[in-house]
């Protein structure tokens, strides 16, 4: 049973454009919510976290959302950059769980210049 | 400052080799320590976690295993590898706050 899902496998965007990255989850014990960004042969780097408490977070060009009634969250980046080309995953912790994550299947995201 | 290293990048191990990749923990005490595998084109897939010396809880039963001699060592084992276990290999830190430190990875490659 996933429990968090990116729907979208693969994202194209044009260089200069907004990005918008999906994620949903399943667990309403949750609480606590991560971005990761991954380039190929590296591991995932922090990218931006959200709490059950807010709505919304923002940090430079990226904007999470967090929908707790759809169970939704969304990753927004304004503006695209072909360095963000990369895979992007979410994770979710929070009840039974603990501290312990648990991510989604992630999204590629490429930028065109 | 807390570092996670992880080796090798990567490795080219034949079918029926034995497996030993290591990851260690500095700047930090008694971090739980993780074990993810990302198949080519997948996700992040949780092997092995441990809250602790010698404590280790697998998440999927496979031909991996996992050990956890000192606090901050955590090392990823087979004693007879098979193709379906290539992978990259993903090290992971934690310490009471939310979120994870990962490592480098190691890309896994079994012909």
């Amino acid at each position: 049973d996933q429990q968090v899902k990116q729907n979208s496998p693969s994202l194209s965007v044009q260089e200069g454009r907004i990005s918008i990255l999906n994620c949903d989850y399943t667990n309403s014990m949750f609480d606590y919510f991560l971005w990761y960004k991954k380039y190929p042969a590296e591991g995932p780097t922090f990218l931006i976290s959200i709490s059950s408490i807010k709505d919304k977070n923002e940090d430079g060009r990226f904007t999470v959302f967090l929908n707790k009634s759809a169970k939704h969250l969304s990753l927004h980046i304004v503006p695209s950059q072909p360095g963000d080309s990369a895979v992007y995953f979410c994770a979710a912790s929070g009840g039974n769980a603990g501290n312990m994550l648990t991510f989604g299947g992630g999204t590629r995201l490429m930028v065109k210049p | 400052s807390q570092t996670i290293h992880q080796w090798p990048a990567t490795l080219v191990q034949p079918v029926g080799s034995p497996l030993s990749l290591e990851c260690t923990v500095e700047g930090t005490s008694n971090p739980n320590l993780y074990w993810y595998r990302q198949a080519a084109g997948r996700g992040l897939q949780l092997l092995f976690y441990s809250v602790g010396i010698g404590q280790i809880s697998s998440e999927v039963p496979q031909n991996l295993s996992a050990s956890r001699p000192q606090d901050r060592q955590f090392i990823l084992s087979s004693k007879k590898l098979l193709l379906s276990d290539s992978g990259f290999y993903l090290c992971a830190w934690s310490v009471m706050q939310y979120g994870y430190t990962f490592g480098s990875g190691t890309r896994l490659t079994v012909v």
